[in-house]
């Protein structure tokens, strides 16, 4: 079992520009959750997806957006890069509502 | 909106000491989790509380949520440099699957 993957594990943009985080979940998981955690704070939670659809979101404009595939796995978008973009995105889902959530390793994105 | 709220931000142990990083709210936490995350890792599941007044222990590590359900602790005996990290504990007081997180508080284990 891989556990949750996230790709690329790192990346630096240009403020303006838009980026394309991707996550598989582990498996037998079907809710994915995105979640921003700039440096020296606790994750921030983005959204959410479950069954295709953008079930919950968090304080969070919208240019930030996603998408959840048939087989789970999912993307975050961020338009329009600002430098308070920059922070480590994390994945994470959970084998049913409210119990462990399994992190991947993270995209460190950098916006210079 | 929900917050949670772990003290202290930082803490600076001698190996062999204890460590307690302590997780309030104002309003009451649904179930409250505790993470671990290493150094240039990721957030690692260590425990969930659900009950008023829970104590669980794993190994040198013990968890407590109060009886109000309004804060939690994790107390670690005689830390190893094992255990240098940020602990963070996590509410879905947010909503349904959805966890809201402390701001965590760092531990420096010197050998």
């Amino acid at each position: 079992d891989a556990g949750v993957t996230q790709s690329p594990t790192h990346l630096i943009k240009t403020r303006g520009q838009q980026v394309t985080l991707r996550c598989s979940p582990k498996s037998g998981h079907d809710t994915v959750s995105w979640y921003q955690q700039a440096l020296g704070q606790g994750p921030q939670f983005i959204f959410q997806y479950y069954e295709e659809e953008e079930r919950q979101r968090g304080n969070f404009p919208d240019r930030f957006s996603g998408h959840q595939f048939p087989n789970y796995s999912s993307e975050l978008n961020v338009n329009a890069l600002l430098l308070g973009d920059s922070a480590l995105y994390l994945c994470a889902s959970s084998l049913a509502p409210n119990t462990e959530a399994f992190f991947g390793q993270g995209t460190r994105l950098t916006v210079v | 909106g929900q917050q949670v709220m772990q003290i202290p931000q930082y803490q600076h142990v001698q190996e062999g000491e204890d460590f307690t990083t302590y997780c309030n709210s104002s309003t009451t936490l649904s179930n409250i989790q505790w993470y671990k995350q290493r150094p240039g890792g990721h957030p690692v599941f260590l425990i969930q509380l659900v009950k008023s007044g829970e104590v669980k222990k794993q190994k040198r590590l013990t968890f407590q949520f109060g009886e109000a359900k309004k804060n939690s602790s994790l107390h670690i005996t005689a830390t190893q440099t094992t255990d240098v990290g940020t602990y963070f504990c996590a509410d879905f007081s947010g909503g349904y699957n959805k966890l809201i997180f402390g701001a965590g508080t760092r531990l420096a284990v010197h050998p």
